[in-house]
């Protein structure tokens, strides 16, 4: 399977731990997107990264979130001192990225988080 | 502000028959729109696109048709089988610069009945 990957798939976690999960994006992809989704809503973006360089972050990205992609390849999405609101599920997705123009993103399966 | 609405929570309609899924939005800058169908515990699938420079795009079942001055997309099923029962989310992005980050609507939860 040569699509997006995510891991875990589920992670159930207590108020005030760190969280950390990771996307591995198809393997020619050069845009890797971060996306939250929450009970009855759309997804909403979070942040983006060409190759390695995170060019966008929404205002939904506190101080407690960070992201990285360090090699342009797989990136990390960590949640420091999670609270209850954190609990979604968390969607990773990429896209070619050639050129200005936008592309079509290809998502892959989320992983759930649940705060307790 | 929601820049990105499908006001239809949800659409049910007999299987072989045309489902029509319609979205509206609000920001003049986006030129491009996506369809993507979601099914439970699972990340959302592509399914189709178009691009502002086109008011149609066709792919097997499904076309989108795109009215730029009216602001509203839709999605037409044709014809619709028990498996298309799914979430079905509009999303949009503007083009160039950074702005590559896409704006969802709700989704429209579409049952298809045998």
């Amino acid at each position: 399977d040569t699509g997006v990957s995510q891991d875990p798939r589920h992670k159930i976690t207590k108020r005030g731990q760190n969280v950390t999960f990771r996307c591995d994006p198809i393997s020619e992809h050069n845009r890797l997107y971060w996306y939250r989704q929450t009970l009855g809503q759309g997804p909403e973006f979070l942040t983006y990264f060409q190759n390695e360089a995170q060019l966008e972050k929404s205002r939904l990205l506190s101080d407690r979130f960070s992201a990285e992609r360090p090699k342009g390849s797989f990136s990390t999405l960590e949640i420091q001192r999670t609270e209850q609101g954190d609990s979604a599920m968390y969607l990773c997705a990429s896209s070619l990225g050639t050129g200005l123009q936008t592309d079509t993103q290809y998502f892959g399966p989320g992983t759930r988080l649940t705060v307790l | 502000d929601q820049q990105v609405k499908q006001n239809s929570p949800s659409l049910s309609v007999q299987e072989g028959r045309i489902s029509i899924l319609n979205c509206d939005y609000t920001n003049s800058m986006f030129d491009y729109f996506l369809w993507y169908k979601k099914y439970p515990a699972e990340g959302p699938t592509f399914l189709i696109s178009i691009s502002s420079i086109k008011d149609k795009n066709e792919d097997g079942r499904f076309t989108v048709f795109l009215n730029k001055s009216a602001k509203h997309l839709s999605l037409h099923i044709v014809p619709s089988q028990p498996g298309d029962s799914a979430v079905y989310f509009c999303a949009a992005s503007g083009s160039g610069g950074s702005n590559y980050k896409l704006t969802f609507g709700k989704g429209t939860l579409l049952t298809v009945n045998p």
